[in-house]
Protein backbone atom coordinates (compact mmCIF):
# COMPACT_ATOMS: atom_id res chain seq x y z
CA UNK A 1 0.00 0.00 0.00
CA UNK A 2 1.06 3.37 -0.14
CA UNK A 3 0.61 6.83 1.65
CA UNK A 4 1.40 10.41 1.30
CA UNK A 5 2.39 12.96 3.70
CA UNK A 6 2.34 16.95 3.37
CA UNK A 7 3.93 18.10 6.26
CA UNK A 8 2.87 21.47 6.52
CA UNK A 9 -1.23 21.98 7.11
CA UNK A 10 -0.96 25.71 6.75
CA UNK A 11 1.37 28.12 4.58
CA UNK A 12 0.72 31.73 4.96
CA UNK A 13 3.06 33.26 2.69
CA UNK A 14 3.26 37.42 1.73
CA UNK A 15 2.31 38.12 -2.35
CA UNK A 16 5.42 37.79 -4.30
CA UNK A 17 7.32 35.36 -2.54
CA UNK A 18 8.43 32.38 -3.49
CA UNK A 19 6.32 29.31 -2.02
CA UNK A 20 7.09 25.21 -1.32
CA UNK A 21 4.90 22.97 -0.46
CA UNK A 22 6.26 19.51 0.76
CA UNK A 23 5.11 16.51 -0.50
CA UNK A 24 6.24 12.74 0.42
CA UNK A 25 5.41 9.58 -0.49
CA UNK A 26 5.90 5.80 0.79
CA UNK A 27 4.99 2.97 -1.73
CA UNK A 28 6.62 -0.57 -2.10
CA UNK A 29 5.97 -0.25 -6.32
CA UNK A 30 6.76 2.60 -8.37
CA UNK A 31 4.43 5.60 -8.76
CA UNK A 32 3.03 8.38 -10.20
CA UNK A 33 2.46 11.35 -8.77
CA UNK A 34 -0.28 14.31 -8.81
CA UNK A 35 -0.62 17.65 -6.98
CA UNK A 36 -4.06 18.71 -7.29
CA UNK A 37 -5.73 22.03 -6.46
CA UNK A 38 -9.04 22.77 -4.84
CA UNK A 39 -10.78 26.29 -4.60
CA UNK A 40 -13.39 26.77 -2.30
CA UNK A 41 -16.70 25.27 -2.87
CA UNK A 42 -15.06 23.40 -5.76
CA UNK A 43 -14.01 20.08 -6.84
CA UNK A 44 -10.18 18.97 -7.87
CA UNK A 45 -8.07 20.64 -10.91
CA UNK A 46 -4.68 18.94 -11.40
CA UNK A 47 -2.25 20.88 -11.62
CA UNK A 48 1.02 18.72 -12.77
CA UNK A 49 1.55 15.28 -12.68
CA UNK A 50 4.90 12.94 -13.00
CA UNK A 51 4.34 9.80 -14.88
CA UNK A 52 8.21 8.99 -16.27
CA UNK A 53 10.86 10.97 -17.91
CA UNK A 54 12.55 14.43 -16.89
CA UNK A 55 12.08 14.98 -13.13
CA UNK A 56 11.21 18.77 -13.24
CA UNK A 57 7.40 18.61 -14.07
CA UNK A 58 6.26 22.02 -15.00
CA UNK A 59 2.50 22.65 -14.52
CA UNK A 60 -0.56 25.02 -14.85
CA UNK A 61 -0.44 28.68 -13.12
CA UNK A 62 3.37 28.60 -12.89
CA UNK A 63 3.70 26.24 -10.51
CA UNK A 64 6.06 23.49 -10.89
CA UNK A 65 7.42 20.35 -9.13
CA UNK A 66 10.65 18.11 -8.91
CA UNK A 67 10.03 14.39 -8.20
CA UNK A 68 13.25 12.98 -5.96
CA UNK A 69 13.13 9.40 -5.88
CA UNK A 70 16.15 8.76 -3.37
CA UNK A 71 13.97 10.92 -1.13
CA UNK A 72 10.86 10.30 -2.54
CA UNK A 73 9.87 13.35 -2.60
CA UNK A 74 7.93 15.42 -5.06
CA UNK A 75 7.26 18.74 -3.88
CA UNK A 76 5.19 21.64 -5.27
CA UNK A 77 6.96 25.32 -5.89
CA UNK A 78 6.03 28.30 -7.71
CA UNK A 79 8.48 31.57 -7.51
CA UNK A 80 5.96 33.93 -7.20
CA UNK A 81 2.55 33.97 -5.59
CA UNK A 82 -0.68 35.84 -6.13
CA UNK A 83 -3.44 36.63 -4.49
CA UNK A 84 -5.61 33.86 -6.45
CA UNK A 85 -3.38 31.11 -5.02
CA UNK A 86 -5.36 31.10 -2.11
CA UNK A 87 -6.41 27.40 -2.07
CA UNK A 88 -6.03 24.08 -0.66
CA UNK A 89 -3.47 21.70 -2.27
CA UNK A 90 -3.37 18.10 -2.36
CA UNK A 91 -0.21 15.76 -3.27
CA UNK A 92 -1.49 12.45 -4.27
CA UNK A 93 -0.33 8.94 -5.78
CA UNK A 94 -1.51 5.77 -7.32
CA UNK A 95 0.21 2.71 -8.89
CA UNK A 96 1.53 1.32 -12.35
CA UNK A 97 -0.50 -1.82 -12.19
CA UNK A 98 -3.76 -1.07 -13.51
CA UNK A 99 -6.26 0.63 -11.26
CA UNK A 100 -6.68 4.56 -10.61
CA UNK A 101 -7.19 4.45 -7.04
CA UNK A 102 -5.77 8.08 -5.85
CA UNK A 103 -4.27 7.87 -2.10
CA UNK A 104 -4.27 11.83 -0.98
CA UNK A 105 -2.07 13.55 1.59
CA UNK A 106 -3.80 15.40 3.87
CA UNK A 107 -3.83 18.89 2.22
CA UNK A 108 -2.11 22.20 2.63
CA UNK A 109 -3.45 25.15 3.12
CA UNK A 110 -2.31 28.32 1.18
CA UNK A 111 -3.03 31.30 2.82
CA UNK A 112 -1.62 34.45 0.77
CA UNK A 113 -0.86 37.28 2.81
CA UNK A 114 -1.33 40.95 0.32
CA UNK B 1 -16.32 19.41 -23.64
CA UNK B 2 -18.94 19.09 -21.08
CA UNK B 3 -16.92 18.37 -17.23
CA UNK B 4 -18.07 16.15 -15.19
CA UNK B 5 -21.17 16.80 -13.87
CA UNK B 6 -23.02 16.30 -10.09
CA UNK B 7 -25.79 16.12 -8.75
CA UNK B 8 -27.43 17.26 -6.31
CA UNK B 9 -25.01 19.73 -5.22
CA UNK B 10 -26.38 20.17 -1.93
CA UNK B 11 -28.42 17.28 0.31
CA UNK B 12 -29.86 17.42 3.54
CA UNK B 13 -30.61 14.14 4.86
CA UNK B 14 -31.18 13.08 8.17
CA UNK B 15 -29.92 9.66 10.07
CA UNK B 16 -31.18 6.14 8.94
CA UNK B 17 -32.16 7.59 5.73
CA UNK B 18 -30.77 6.70 2.36
CA UNK B 19 -29.51 8.95 -0.60
CA UNK B 20 -28.13 8.54 -4.33
CA UNK B 21 -25.67 10.38 -5.80
CA UNK B 22 -25.43 10.65 -9.89
CA UNK B 23 -22.33 11.51 -11.72
CA UNK B 24 -22.15 12.27 -15.27
CA UNK B 25 -18.60 11.93 -16.72
CA UNK B 26 -16.98 13.55 -19.19
CA UNK B 27 -17.91 12.69 -22.67
CA UNK B 28 -15.66 9.25 -23.88
CA UNK B 29 -14.76 8.74 -20.42
CA UNK B 30 -15.37 5.24 -19.66
CA UNK B 31 -13.93 5.27 -15.99
CA UNK B 32 -14.88 6.66 -12.90
CA UNK B 33 -14.24 6.72 -9.21
CA UNK B 34 -15.53 8.14 -6.04
CA UNK B 35 -14.12 9.92 -3.43
CA UNK B 36 -15.39 11.62 0.66
CA UNK B 37 -13.77 14.35 2.26
CA UNK B 38 -14.48 15.15 5.08
CA UNK B 39 -12.08 17.43 7.41
CA UNK B 40 -11.23 14.73 9.47
CA UNK B 41 -10.42 11.59 7.18
CA UNK B 42 -9.43 13.73 4.28
CA UNK B 43 -9.78 12.74 1.08
CA UNK B 44 -10.81 8.86 0.73
CA UNK B 45 -11.38 6.58 -2.14
CA UNK B 46 -14.90 4.70 -2.20
CA UNK B 47 -14.99 3.10 -5.33
CA UNK B 48 -13.62 2.73 -9.28
CA UNK B 49 -16.05 1.67 -12.34
CA UNK B 50 -15.20 1.05 -15.75
CA UNK B 51 -17.26 -0.57 -18.25
CA UNK B 52 -20.03 -0.90 -15.98
CA UNK B 53 -17.92 -2.94 -13.64
CA UNK B 54 -16.67 -2.16 -9.93
CA UNK B 55 -12.78 -2.73 -10.17
CA UNK B 56 -11.65 -1.54 -7.07
CA UNK B 57 -13.26 -0.80 -4.09
CA UNK B 58 -11.96 1.54 -0.62
CA UNK B 59 -12.39 0.33 2.95
CA UNK B 60 -15.66 1.88 3.31
CA UNK B 61 -18.91 -0.55 5.24
CA UNK B 62 -21.71 -1.98 2.93
CA UNK B 63 -23.62 0.67 3.03
CA UNK B 64 -22.15 2.43 1.04
CA UNK B 65 -22.89 1.10 -2.97
CA UNK B 66 -22.43 2.27 -6.18
CA UNK B 67 -22.77 1.39 -9.88
CA UNK B 68 -22.44 2.16 -13.27
CA UNK B 69 -24.30 2.28 -16.41
CA UNK B 70 -23.68 1.46 -20.12
CA UNK B 71 -23.72 5.16 -20.98
CA UNK B 72 -20.59 5.17 -18.03
CA UNK B 73 -22.84 7.25 -15.87
CA UNK B 74 -22.74 6.41 -11.96
CA UNK B 75 -24.31 6.44 -9.12
CA UNK B 76 -23.36 6.13 -5.50
CA UNK B 77 -26.09 4.83 -2.77
CA UNK B 78 -25.47 5.45 0.61
CA UNK B 79 -28.09 3.69 3.03
CA UNK B 80 -28.75 3.79 7.34
CA UNK B 81 -26.98 7.49 6.58
CA UNK B 82 -25.25 8.13 10.17
CA UNK B 83 -23.94 11.71 11.24
CA UNK B 84 -20.66 10.68 10.50
CA UNK B 85 -21.47 10.43 6.72
CA UNK B 86 -21.68 14.11 6.12
CA UNK B 87 -19.22 14.90 4.15
CA UNK B 88 -18.26 16.09 0.30
CA UNK B 89 -18.35 13.28 -2.43
CA UNK B 90 -16.41 13.83 -5.20
CA UNK B 91 -16.58 11.89 -8.78
CA UNK B 92 -14.22 12.08 -11.13
CA UNK B 93 -13.50 10.78 -14.60
CA UNK B 94 -10.98 9.39 -16.86
CA UNK B 95 -10.67 7.84 -20.34
CA UNK B 96 -9.83 4.08 -20.19
CA UNK B 97 -6.11 4.07 -20.71
CA UNK B 98 -3.43 6.28 -20.63
CA UNK B 99 -2.65 9.78 -18.87
CA UNK B 100 -3.87 8.78 -15.42
CA UNK B 101 -5.35 12.30 -14.76
CA UNK B 102 -8.71 11.92 -12.90
CA UNK B 103 -11.27 15.07 -13.88
CA UNK B 104 -12.80 15.86 -10.74
CA UNK B 105 -16.42 17.16 -10.50
CA UNK B 106 -18.10 20.33 -8.17
CA UNK B 107 -18.78 17.15 -5.76
CA UNK B 108 -22.16 16.48 -4.13
CA UNK B 109 -22.39 18.40 -0.32
CA UNK B 110 -24.19 16.03 1.83
CA UNK B 111 -25.43 17.10 5.57
CA UNK B 112 -26.74 14.38 7.39
CA UNK B 113 -29.12 15.76 10.82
Amino acid sequence: AQSVTQLDSQVPVFEEAPVELRCNYSSSVSVYLFWYVQYPNQGLQLLLKYLSGSTLVKGINGFEAEFNKSQTSFHLRKPSVHISDTAEYFCAVTTFFGNEKLTFGTGTRLTIIP
Amino acid sequence: KAGVTQTPRYLIKTRGQQVTLSCSPISGHRSVSWYQQTPGQGLQFLFEYFSETQRNKGNFPGRFSGRQFSNSRSEMNVSTLELGDSALYLCASYPSTGGHEQFFGPGTRLTVL
